[in-house]
C-alpha cells in the first residue's frame, strides 16, 4: 500500500525566507504529483501539477519537482511571505487511486 | 463558473440515521472522488469514478456506497452512519487524458458528525 510522508510537519519561517517542504512515496511509481494548498476550516486548492511526462513546474513564487526514481517531491516556496501561511499538501496516484501527504503547516512570521 | 459543489456542508446527525452527501461538477469531469479528512491521518480516498457507472473502491470504502448515474453527480451515501464515520468529507473531480490526469479540483467540505 501507498504510505506518503511529508516533511517537516510544521515549520515556522520569518518573513521573506526561501524555504522547501518535501514529500516522499514508498512506491516510487507516481504517475502524476499534485500540490495543494488548505487553509484552516477550507477546501483545497490546486497549486501545481507535475504530470507523468514532466518532472517540474513552475508558477510565480513556486517551484514543484518531482524525481520519480526515488518517489520524492520538493516544493520550493521563494521569498516567503505571511500570506504563504497555510497547510501544504502532496497527492500523487498510482493508477487511478489518489494518496495524499499528511501534510506540511506552514507559519510565516511578519 | 467551474466548481465542485457538495451539499450539506455541515452535517449533525445520530448513529443508524440513513444520509446522502451531494456532490456535483459543472466541467464535465470524467473521474470523481471523494475522500475524507481526519487529524494525524490525512486525506483517504474512499471511493472514485472513472465515468458514468463505474465506480471503485479507495482504501477505506467500508461503510459508504456511491452511484455515478450522471456524469456531473457522484453522491456518497452512508447507509447507517456510526460514529467513526465523523469526519471531512471531500468530494474531487479531474480530467482525465491520455498523458494521465489533470488536477484535481476540490469541494468546499462538508462536515459530518454522527452522535
Amino acid at each position: 500500500k501507498q504510505e506518503v510522508t511529508q516533511i517537516p510537519a510544521a515549520l515556522s519561517v520569518p518573513e521573506g525566507e526561501n524555504l522547501v517542504l518535501n514529500c516522499s512515496f514508498t512506491d516510487s511509481a507516481i504517475y502524476n504529483l499534485q500540490w495543494f494548498r488548505q487553509d484552516p476550516g477550507k477546501g483545497l486548492t490546486s497549486l501545481l501539477l507535475i504530470q507523468s511526462s514532466q518532472r517540474e513546474q513552475t508558477s510565480g513564487r513556486l517551484n514543484a519537482s518531482l524525481d520519480k526514481s526515488s518517489g520524492r517531491s520538493t516544493l520550493y516556496i521563494a521569498a516567503s511571505q505571511p500570506g504563504d501561511s497555510a497547510t501544504y499538501l502532496c497527492a500523487g496516484n498510482t493508477g487511478n487511486q489518489f494518496y495524499f501527504g499528511t501534510g506540511t503547516s506552514l507559519t510565516v512570521i511578519p | 463558473e467551474a466548481q465542485v459543489t457538495q451539499n450539506p456542508r455541515y452535517l449533525i446527525t445520530v448513529t443508524g440515521k440513513k444520509l446522502t452527501v451531494t456532490c456535483s461538477q459543472n466541467m464535465n469531469h470524467e473521474y470523481m472522488s471523494w475522500y475524507r479528512q481526519d487529524p494525524g491521518l490525512g486525506l483517504r480516498q474512499i471511493y472514485y469514478s472513472m465515468n458514468v457507472e463505474v465506480t471503485d473502491k479507495g482504501d477505506v470504502p467500508e461503510g459508504y456506497k456511491v452511484s455515478r448515474k450522471e456524469k456531473r453527480n457522484f453522491p456518497l451515501i452512508l447507509e447507517s452512519p456510526s460514529p467513526n464515520q465523523t469526519s471531512l468529507y471531500f468530494c474531487a473531480s479531474s480530467l482525465m487524458r491520455k498523458t494521465g490526469y489533470n488536477e484535481q479540483f476540490f469541494g468546499p467540505g462538508t462536515r459530518l458528525t454522527v452522535l
